[in-house]
């Protein structure tokens, strides 16, 4: 079985500080770890994803993640946080390259001008 | 990169209706695609995966003679809500994933904007 955990529901940061969106991962074997953004009333939207190589990844709207293998965990940051970063994120796992996406329940963050 | 568009965006029937959504690979073929219901500030839960062709298949605890899944082409597949009740309303997002676009090994999964789906 495969499993996320998004232990924050909800992350506040100020705009212009660094944030951070936590995740955990279990899985069997090694993993594929993807980062989802969705804003209100919207489908997914890949942010970025790690299925091998350096641990640092960097995706979309500049945010970045880190595998972090001994600790199970694949963070989502951005140095810089903006208003317009305010949205629901999702962290996502799956076991092998046919297998399905599971998520994770999801951190609301809210960027405050 | 690859688009899945899905139609409605927004419908509102009445309980005892029927109501088909569609889901579209604009620009790939996707011979299979995912279901998933969400609901407010919930995660998604994944209902079915349909492969083209053949039948879907179903989560635990999702009822397949309630929400009918067709994917009779590499670009379509629809699901179909029957005898909708209040307690269907939800946001449904469909999924497809993109056999030719394959990153190390791993195939590719695009999703669609959702759709809100009241039931009155």
């Amino acid at each position: 079985a495969q499993s996320v955990a998004q232990p924050e529901d909800q992350v506040n940061v100020a705009e212009g500080n660094p944030l951070t969106v936590k995740c955990t991962y279990s899985v069997s074997g090694n993993p594929y770890l993807f980062w989802y953004v969705q804003y209100p009333n919207r489908g997914l939207q890949f942010l970025l994803k790690y299925i091998t190589g350096d641990n640092l990844v960097k995706g979309s709207y500049g945010f970045e993640a880190e595998f972090n293998k001994s600790q199970t965990s694949f963070h989502l940051k951005k140095p810089s946080a903006l208003v317009s970063d305010s949205a629901l994120y999702f962290c996502a796992v799956r076991r092998d390259a046919g297998n399905m996406l599971t998520f994770g329940g999801g951190t609301r963050l809210m960027v405050k001008p | 990169g690859a688009v899945v568009s899905q139609h409605p965006s927004r419908v509102i029937c009445k309980s005892g209706t029927s109501v088909k959504i569609e889901c579209r690979s604009l620009d790939f073929q996707a011979t299979t695609m995912f279901w998933y219901r969400q609901f407010p500030k919930q995660s998604l839960m994944l209902m079915a995966t349909s492969n083209e062709g053949s039948k879907a298949t179903y989560e635990q605890g999702v009822e397949k003679d309630k929400f009918l899944i067709n994917h009779a082409s590499l670009t379509l597949s629809t699901l179909t809500v029957t005898s909708a009740h209040p307690e269907d309303s939800s946001f449904y997002i469909c999924s497809a994933r993109d056999f030719r676009a394959r990153t190390s090994g791993i195939y590719e999964q695009y999703f669609g904007p959702g759709t809100r789906l009241t039931v009155t």
